[in-house]
């Protein structure tokens, strides 16, 4: 049973539009992270936030716009995107920063034309 | 540096075989954690296990086990008479203390195993 959600779980723009990606976690974690999962390539984690601030940037195109009101909810802003970026898009939560178990959403697969 | 090799890229069984699933992880932390998740084709990143670096005993949850030994820094994963709602990828990943941010996992390319029936 996950405890994180992400809507929505396929999305399909163009490179002109404005969307964005929500993720709401219901495990009562102070942290929450974006990933980006691309055919062929490795896990690559985008951001990281703890208690609604980020900690890390991991050199994301600033076409990519993070936000997190609070511990529960991480957005992700997309405007335009590249064909490139199409991908699949996972959000995660753990209890805290640190060695903590991370656990991911069923994710949102993009695809951009 | 922290670096996490699953160098199966992909394995294929016939039903009730047994399979290994084979990580290999480098770190110059003194404590870390090894973690394993399973991806189906739906997405999501399920959770499996979490071994800290200083318990070396190997554990078995039903018809997964899972070797820890630090002397060939190698953290593999058996299912014992496959499945085939096991076909899935499966990822290999370290977490350390060093770093911009403690914690951070540091992920394999994946495993993709089908399991035929």
């Amino acid at each position: 049973e996950t405890g994180v959600t992400q809507t929505p779980r396929h999305l399909v723009m163009g490179m002109t539009n404005k969307k964005s990606l929500k993720c709401e976690q219901h495990l009562g974690h102070n942290a929450m992270y974006w990933y980006k999962q691309s055919a062929k390539k490795p896990l690559e984690l985008m951001f990281v936030y703890s208690l609604e601030e980020r900690v890390e940037n991991n050199s994301v195109p600033s076409r990519f716009s993070p936000e997190c009101p609070n511990s529960s909810h991480l957005f992700l802003h997309l405007h335009t995107l590249q064909p490139e970026d199409s991908a699949l898009y996972l959000c995660a939560s753990s209890q805290d920063l640190g060695q903590e178990t991370q656990y991911f959403g069923p994710g949102t697969r993009l695809l951009v034309l | 540096a922290q670096k996490v090799t699953q160098a199966q890229t992909e394995i294929s069984v016939v039903e009730k075989e047994d399979v290994t699933l084979d990580c290999v992880y480098e770190t110059r932390d003194t404590t870390y954690y090894l973690f394993w998740y399973k991806q189906p084709p739906s997405g999501e990143l399920v959770f499996l296990i979490r071994r800290n670096s200083f318990d070396e005993q190997n554990e078995i949850s039903g018809r997964y086990s899972w070797n820890f030994q630090k002397s060939t820094s190698s953290f593999n994963f058996t299912i014992t008479a496959s499945q085939v709602v096991d076909s899935a990828v499966y990822f290999c990943a370290l977490s350390g203390n060093r770093g911009s941010t403690p914690g951070r996992l540091y992920f394999g390319r994946g495993t993709q195993l089908t399991v035929w029936p």
